[in-house]
């Protein structure tokens, strides 16, 4: 059964700071990894989608990579901003299941 | 339509009284996918839909729960005899057919049981 852990549960750090979030899964045989943001009392919001074949995806800041066979992702965030502050959630699809298997979140603030 | 959309936003029920909570998939989309959010818990899958094929219900924690969908687009998510366990936010989620594709989520619906 595929779990997936997420450290730290919970970040603060000043304006202007890069940051790494983490994300472990126990089963390598995934399709993808996805990241998205939650703010409070809203849906997710997809911020990175990354594969099996690839090894990280970029946006804007935000950098996330994937290390399949070691079951580890890492979300960075480069110059982080107040606006930033939200719930980090990432979520792999296992090859042997139909859904997507949710971490727990890293609820990050981000202090101005 | 733009965006995956959820409707109601926010329903207060009275236990045992019955709900149906709706979701409209990003046109193109057939995959769908129902999820549950509790107080401060994480994402606990209840069931998925892949185009014609049976749905995966192997989320569904009991048998008060059922979905379906219609012409391989809208979905509705019913509780039967709520109760006060049930209170959560369902969040509903479509994504192109396939392995490999993106995961859009809605809003979501805030149940309440009284």
């Amino acid at each position: 059964k595929q779990e997936v852990t997420q450290i730290p549960a919970a970040l603060s750090v000043p304006e202007g700071e890069n940051l790494v979030l983490n994300c472990s899964f126990t089963d390598s045989a995934i399709y993808n990894l996805q990241w998205f943001r939650q703010d409070p009392g809203k849906g997710l919001t997809s911020l990175l989608l990354i594969q099996s074949s690839q090894r990280e995806q970029t946006s804007g800041r935000l950098n996330a990579s994937l290390d399949k066979s070691s079951g580890r992702s890492t979300l960075y965030i480069a110059a982080s901003q107040p606006g930033d502050s939200a719930t980090y959630l990432c979520a792999v699809r296992s090859v042997y299941g139909q859904n997507f298997v949710f971490g727990p979140g890293t609820r990050l603030s981000v202090l101005p | 339509g733009a965006g995956v959309s959820q409707s109601p936003s926010n329903k207060v029920t009275e236990k045992g009284k019955d709900v149906e909570l709706r979701c409209d998939p990003i046109s193109g989309h057939t995959a769908l996918y129902w999820y549950r959010q509790s107080l401060g818990q994480g994402l606990e899958f209840l069931i998925y839909f892949q185009g014609n094929s049976a749905p995966d219900k192997s989320g569904l924690p009991s048998d008060r729960f059922s979905a379906e969908r219609t012409g391989g687009s809208v979905s509705t998510l019913t509780i039967q005899r709520t109760q006060q366990e049930d209170s959560a936010v369902y969040l509903c989620a479509s994504s192109l057919g396939g392995y490999t594709g993106e995961l859009f989520f809605g809003e979501g619906s805030r149940l309440t049981v009284l």
